[in-house]
């Protein structure tokens, strides 16, 4: 099974500022993706991470409030852009590995004040 | 109607005591089944995976599948209070690259000592 770390934690961040989080894998995975977690909702794909190209972003989400990097196959960063308190949230990093099984870091929980 | 569907609880059992989690879905093109489970403040962790109609068992967890009537389940059995968690249902088309995995709210489950 891959484990994935993701850094920081938490954060608490001022309106309009920015916060990159970042996500590491301990083996190399086919797919990395990076969701968003409210409360009460389900797990929500913000988009696809491709190495070494642009990030496939679902419907609703863009690159300029949500850039992704990843630069290899095992890292990848998620910036959260000109934040406002609607983007307080878990993030979540998810990896999938040959098996095709898809595994979760531990998140990311974001308060924007 | 939403993709799928499944009761956020909270669901309150006595120890040892037999639990029944369950979500509904629209997509009848749906091949794959899984379900999570996410302790506070950690993320999604895969529990169970099954393709397609039938039952699946691991220790006291058994995962089954209904496809006619579009409806998975959960059993535990002999519950303890350390199966306290949000239960995550998540399903998908196929495993290819553009076969999204669609999550559940989940269900807060609270196993009483």
């Amino acid at each position: 099974s891959a484990v994935i770390s993701q850094k920081p934690s938490r954060d608490i961040c001022q309106r309009g500022t920015s916060l990159t989080i970042q996500c590491q894998v301990d083996s190399q995975v086919t797919m990395m993706f990076w969701y968003r977690q409210q409360p009460g909702q389900s797990l929500t794909l913000i988009a696809t991470a491709n190495q070494g190209s642009e990030a496939t972003y679902e419907s609703g989400f863009v690159i300029d409030k949500f850039p992704i990097s990843r630069p290899n196959l095992t890292f990848s960063t998620l910036t959260v852009s000109n934040m406002s308190p609607e983007d307080s949230s878990i993030y979540l990093c998810s990896g999938v590995g040959a098996t095709d099984t898809q595994y979760f870091g531990p998140g990311t929980r974001l308060t924007v004040l | 109607q939403k993709e799928v569907e499944q009761d956020p609880g909270p669901l309150s059992v006595p120890e040892g005591a037999i639990v029944s989690l369950n979500c509904t879905y629209s997509n009848s093109a749906f091949q794959y089944f899984m379900w999570y489970r996410q302790y506070s403040r950690k993320g999604p962790e895969l529990l169970m995976y099954t393709y397609s109609s039938g039952n699946k068992e691991d220790g006291r967890f058994t995962a089954q599948v209904d496809k006619s009537s579009k409806y998975i389940s959960l059993f535990i059995r002999d519950s303890q209070p350390s199966d306290s968690a949000t239960y995550l249902c998540a399903m998908s088309r196929g495993v290819d690259r553009d076969d999204k995995i669609i999550f559940g709210k989940g269900t807060r489950l609270h196993i009483l000592p």
